[in-house]
């Protein structure tokens, strides 16, 4: 199994600046990389996809990178609607996908 | 619009079993690979099970395996997960997943989530 291991567990940011978000694998997931966003009582949403790509209707200060193990998500300039906990997942290593334990993004 | 809504959480006893629903609409069901994924209370994201679109194969994660069955209704749109055999660390948020809007396998729709809690 692919362990995908984020840090910090915990960000404090003040509104207007900037996040840096970290997941490493186990062992290469090529860019087969999603990161994705959960608020408390709501489901996931699905942010990136491909490492870098942004999903449908994710705003633009929202950016990933990366490829093999080491992956970086980017929020550049922090709105209120943007803390919340941010989890990474693998799918290279069909059939099992794995998640990272989560990166909450706090307000400093 | 693209929806998952799933049903059938609830309390059971340790042992006991449930089955779970999700009710797909907004997109061809029988098109796409269905997952399960779960939430502990204050923890993270654990893959459960997965299902391809017709049905053919099916996948499950270790913790899971030998008690827990996805299946679907193609006909119906719904898919299920039955669980037997329940133990108190199953205790969870239970959302149905897929991928249908962008061409990638990232799940980029998720149900609301329905909450099983084993307890005695």
């Amino acid at each position: 199994e692919i362990v995908m291991t984020q840090s910090p567990a915990t960000l404090s940011v003040s509104p207007g600046e900037r996040a840096t978000l970290s997941c490493r694998a186990s062992q290469s997931v090529s860019s087969n990389l999603a990161w994705y966003q959960q608020k408390p009582g709501q489901a996931p949403r699905l942010l990136i996809y491909g490492a870098s790509t942004r999903a449908t209707g994710i705003p633009a200060r929202f950016s990933g990178s990366g490829s093999g193990t080491e992956f970086t998500l980017t929020i550049s300039s922090l709105q209120s609607e943007d803390f919340a906990v941010y989890y990474c997942q693998q799918y290279n290593n069909w059939p099992r996908w794995t998640f990272g334990q989560g990166t909450k993004v706090e307000i400093k | 619009q693209v929806q998952l809504v799933e049903s059938g959480g609830g309390v059971v006893q340790p042992g006991g079993s449930l089955r779970l629903s999700c009710a797909a609409s907004g997109f061809t069901f029988s098109s796409y690979g269905m997952h399960w994924v779960r939430q502990a209370p204050g923890k993270g994201l654990e893959w459960v099970a997965f299902i391809r679109y017709d049905g053919s194969n099916k996948y499950y994660a270790d913790s899971v395996k030998g008690r827990f069955t996805i299946s679907r209704d193609n006909s119906k749109n719904t898919l299920y997960l039955q669980m037997n055999s329940l133990r108190a660390e199953d205790t969870a948020v239970y959302y149905c997943a897929s991928r249908v809007i962008n061409p990638n396998d990232a799940f980029d729709i998720w149900g609301q989530g329905t909450m099983v809690t084993v307890s005695s």
